[in-house]
């Protein structure tokens, strides 16, 4: 399968402990977002990489949110001291940006619900 | 601020009729519109992209249309399927997506 990855499927934490979760995009993509979603809503964007370069990040993500993507190959996002809000699901997209093309492929998301 | 709005009633349509699904925008000018099909427990999958400087954009039995006078787009589906129902997603951006609330389509055989 080459599409886009995330692993856990499922995380179900306490509050004030600390979550990682990983996302591989398809290999030949040089953009990976992290977005967030709440039930009966649309993703809302987190932040997103362009290689190994975090370029935006949303002014709605507190300090507890934080993204890597080493070498711009798989990317973590770590949520530090969760809270009960942090409950969602978090989606990862890919893509490739040339001239014409910006369709994002999502994975199938990690459910987060915190305790 | 910047602002997608789609119907968040659900649409019922009976198998064989045509889908019609609204994505407002405000406070925006996007260069580009996308469509995204999202089943419960699942990503959202593309659909569709269409660019400012496109009025209609076709793939089987889809259609988007994009207005920038009226700042809407309309989602069409032709000769639906149940195999359709579905959460529709219209997002604005070619880059980072700003997303609205989705549409529910149910479409009964």
């Amino acid at each position: 399968d080459t599409g886009v990855s995330q692993d856990p499927r499922h995380k179900i934490t306490k509050r004030g402990q600390n979550v990682t979760f990983r996302c591989d995009p398809i290999s030949e993509h040089n953009r990976l977002y992290w977005y967030r979603q709440t039930l009966g809503q649309g993703p809302e964007f987190l932040t997103y990489f362009q290689n190994e370069a975090q370029l935006e990040k949303s002014r709605l993500l507190s300090d507890r949110f934080s993204a890597e993507r080493p070498k711009g190959s798989f990317s973590t996002l770590e949520i530090q001291r969760t809270e009960q809000g942090d409950s969602a699901m978090y989606l990862c997209a890919s893509s490739l940006v040339t001239a014409r093309a910006h369709e994002q492929y999502f994975g199938p998301g990690t459910r987060l619900t915190v305790t | 601020s910047q602002k997608i709005e789609q119907n968040s009633e659900a649409l019922n349509i009976q198998e064989g009729k045509t889908a019609t699904l609204t994505c407002n925008y405000t406070n925006y000018s996007p260069a580009y519109l996308q469509w995204y099909r999202q089943d419960p427990g699942r990503g959202p999958v593309f659909l569709l992209l269409i660019r400012e400087n496109e009025k209609e954009k076709r793939k089987e039995r889809l259609k988007v249309t994009f207005d920038t006078t009226l700042k809407q787009s309309l989602f069409h589906i032709t000769a639906s399927q149940p195999a359709d129902s579905a959460t529709y997603l219209c997002a604005a951006g070619g880059g980072k997506l700003i997303f609205g609330q989705g549409t529910e389509l149910s479409v009964k055989p």
